[in-house]
């Protein structure tokens, strides 16, 4: 069965900061994804991980993988409170969109 | 907004008691997959249709069932409810059959209350 942990599942941080949310996965898998939700609010989007070495940014977020460790950091650059939410790793599993979710990481940045 | 829309936002019902939640995928989106979302067992995959057709299960009861119309919006059936179903049911499309570079993008979510 595949499982996907993420850590640490609750983080609070000082503005301006910098932290690193990590997400392993039990099984092979070629895709990665991250997604941000607000309180009360749906899934966003955040990044699409293919291949081993995948590396993607979006302003203060950046986004790797590494399949062979079965890994993907989403690292938070000078935080600020806006990243304020719960982000989320899935993990595809047969390549058909049937995402596998880490219990999300719930973050808070404090001024 | 993603897009995806997904009635109604709320609904609040009885042990026992039978719902049914709708979901209209992003234009020109085959695919559709239902995914529940509850504190205990965090976001789940149901079930995904493509085209009107059932590509993959996930961990959905026997109680629960889905289809796809032809004009592509899906519904989820929820049957002989329990307490243990109330959750947040998100709905998300894709363009096909999840290709590499796919993304699903997720309704608002209905939240369903069983008293």
């Amino acid at each position: 069965e595949l499982k996907v942990e993420q850590n640490p599942l609750f983080l609070s941080m000082q503005e301006g900061k910098n932290y690193t949310i990590y997400c392993n996965y039990s099984t092979t898998s070629d895709r990665l994804y991250w997604y941000r939700q607000d309180p009360g609010k749906s899934l966003e989007s955040l990044f699409v991980l293919l291949s081993n070495g995948a590396v993607k940014q979006e302003g203060r977020l950046m986004a790797s993988l590494d399949t062979k460790a079965r890994l993907s950091t989403l690292h938070i650059t000078a935080a600020v409170h806006d990243l304020s939410a719960t982000y989320f790793c899935a993990v595809d599993i047969g390549s058909q969109g049937n995402l596998i979710f880490g219990k999300g990481t719930k973050l808070s940045v404090k001024p | 907004d993603s897009g995806v829309t997904q009635t109604p936002k709320h609904l609040i019902t009885a042990t026992g008691q039978r719902v049914t939640l709708r979901c209209s995928p992003r234009s020109g989106d085959l695919s559709v997959y239902w995914y529940q979302q509850s504190l205990d067992q965090g976001l789940q995959f149901l079930i995904q249709y493509y085209n009107g057709e059932e590509r993959a299960k996930g961990n959905i009861l026997e109680r629960f069932s889905a289809q796809q119309f032809p004009d592509l919006h899906s519904e989820l059936n929820l049957s002989s409810l329990e307490l243990g179903d109330s959750a947040l049911y998100f709905c998300a499309s894709s363009v096909g059959v999840f290709m590499a570079t796919d993304t699903q993008y997720f309704g608002p979510g209905t939240r369903l209350t069983v008293l």
